[in-house]
């Protein structure tokens, strides 16, 4: 394990469903991160947290929805999900501004059907 | 605006050759220049970073890489492959100010015996 847990490492949801992906990190680092990354495309950033407060919002649709309670945890909300948001959900941290290189936890593997 | 481009989507290499997995660059002011590999149904894993300094940085597993400024290139080297090597790299950039890590789409790499 990396310090960056993620669960469940895998899930399966209808298009009406409502489910939460979950990332924890004790590391000590005060900055948290949602990527989305699909097959043969860059990694898509998605949302930032520094210091539990949201940072960068990269155009994301409200049908996915960050939530960072302490600096420890970070979620992912997802509702109403379409068959293309299927993908790995990769959730990383980092000290400051992540100039020293960010940690990953394994994924979420999201299939919408 | 930052971007990363990695234009080759794989590299095969025999086991025992130097490898090379390229990367071109744009962002404006000095770049954080990053590469982290994937194994299958894991997180990506910090490689090396430059910041600063020595062109030619050092990192995990015997990998380097070579921060080249006039050709906005930072290319990841082995003097010699090894098979467990097979994964997928990304190469990645950022700068100060900001939480925005920009990453290529990958390159997978093939090591063969």
């Amino acid at each position: 394990e990396t310090g960056v847990t993620q669960t469940p490492r895998h899930l399966v949801m209808g298009m009406t469903n409502k489910k939460s992906l979950k990332c924890e990190q004790h590391l000590g680092h005060n900055a948290m991160y949602w990527y989305k990354q699909s097959a043969k495309k860059p990694l898509e950033l998605m949302f930032v947290y520094s210091l539990e407060e949201r940072v960068e919002n990269n155009s994301v649709p409200s049908r996915f929805s960050p939530e960072c309670p302490n600096s420890s945890h970070l979620f992912l909300h997802l509702h109403t999900l379409q068959p293309e948001d299927s993908a790995l959900y990769l959730c990383a941290s980092s000290q400051e501004q992540g100039l020293d290189g960010y940690t990953f936890g394994s994924g979420t593997r999201l299939t919408v059907v | 605006a930052q971007s990363v481009a990695q234009p080759e989507d794989q590299v095969n290499v025999a086991e025992g050759n130097p490898l090379t997995v390229k990367c071109t660059y744009s962002v404006s002011g000095n770049p954080y220049l990053f590469w982290y590999v994937q194994y299958p149904n894991r997180g990506l894993q910090f490689l090396l970073k430059y910041i600063t300094g020595d062109n030619l940085v050092k990192g995990s597993y015997g990998f380097e890489a070579e921060f080249n400024k006039s050709q906005t290139s930072f290319h990841l080297k082995k003097p010699s492959a090894l098979v467990s090597d097979s994964a997928l790299y990304f190469c990645a950039v950022s700068r100060t100010g900001g939480f925005k890590t920009i990453f290529g789409a990958g390159t997978r790499l093939f090591v063969k015996a």
